[in-house]
């Protein structure tokens, strides 16, 4: 059982440059979500998803765009990378939205915009 | 907005101390949740508090819902190396069922 696999690990991408992000969970969960973590901010939320083919704001969507075809990936895309988007980016799922229970994280995808 | 700070920043003590940190914020919480990541992975829950006034451990851990709800504490007794990481604290954003985190608590353990 992987719980919630995300890939690429590392990245480096130059200024205007786009790419994707990729979320799987193989635990059927409904809710995903992701977050971006700079030094000093904690866990912020980009977008998240309640179901398959819903998405939605969060904290800090500027910049990003995110798809949900498929109940169990989450892809998070940058169409003109930054600086600014230097980060790291962990997805998360959750059975329900009742986030009482906590969410089940990524290992992260570490981000560098040159 | 509803925000979640967290102290001390980071933390140095040496192996066999205890540790000790909170988590407060200007809005009421209905839940707090107490998240560790280590270094290289991502979050991962170790303890959930539903009740003010609730007290709860997990082995080494406790943790404290505070009784305004407006805080929480987590102690951890005889540190080891691996307790090594960045502690979150988390909540449900008022009337939905996203979290919001805390800033961290980077706690370093020396042998």
């Amino acid at each position: 059982n992987a719980g919630v696999t995300q890939t690429p690990k590392f990245r480096v991408l130059k200024t205007g440059q786009s790419m994707t992000l990729l979320c799987a969970q193989d635990m059927n969960h409904e809710y995903m979500y992701w977050y971006r973590q700079d030094p000093g901010m904690g866990l912020r939320l980009i977008h998240y998803s309640v179901g398959e083919g819903t998405t939605a704001k969060g904290e800090v969507p500027d910049g990003y765009n995110v798809s949900r075809l498929k109940k169990q990936n989450f892809l998070l895309g940058l169409e003109s990378a930054a600086p600014s988007q230097t980060s790291v980016y962990f997805c998360a799922s959750s059975p329900t939205g009742l986030s009482n229970y906590g969410y089940t994280f990524g290992s992260g995808t570490r981000l560098t915009v040159v | 907005g509803q925000q979640l700070n967290q102290s001390p920043q980071s933390m140095f003590i040496q192996e066999g101390e205890d540790v000790s940190m909170n988590c407060t914020s200007s809005s009421i919480f209905n839940t707090w949740l107490w998240y560790k990541q280590d270094p290289g992975e991502g979050p991962v829950l170790l303890i959930a508090l539903y009740k003010a006034g609730e007290l709860t451990s997990n082995g080494r851990l406790t943790a404290q819902f505070g009784i305004t709800r407006k805080d929480s504490f987590l102690n951890i007794s005889a540190s080891i190396p691996s307790d090594v990481g960045i502690y979150f604290c988390a909540g449900p954003l008022y009337n939905t069922d996203k979290l919001i985190f805390g800033t961290g608590t980077r706690l370093h353990v020396f042998p």
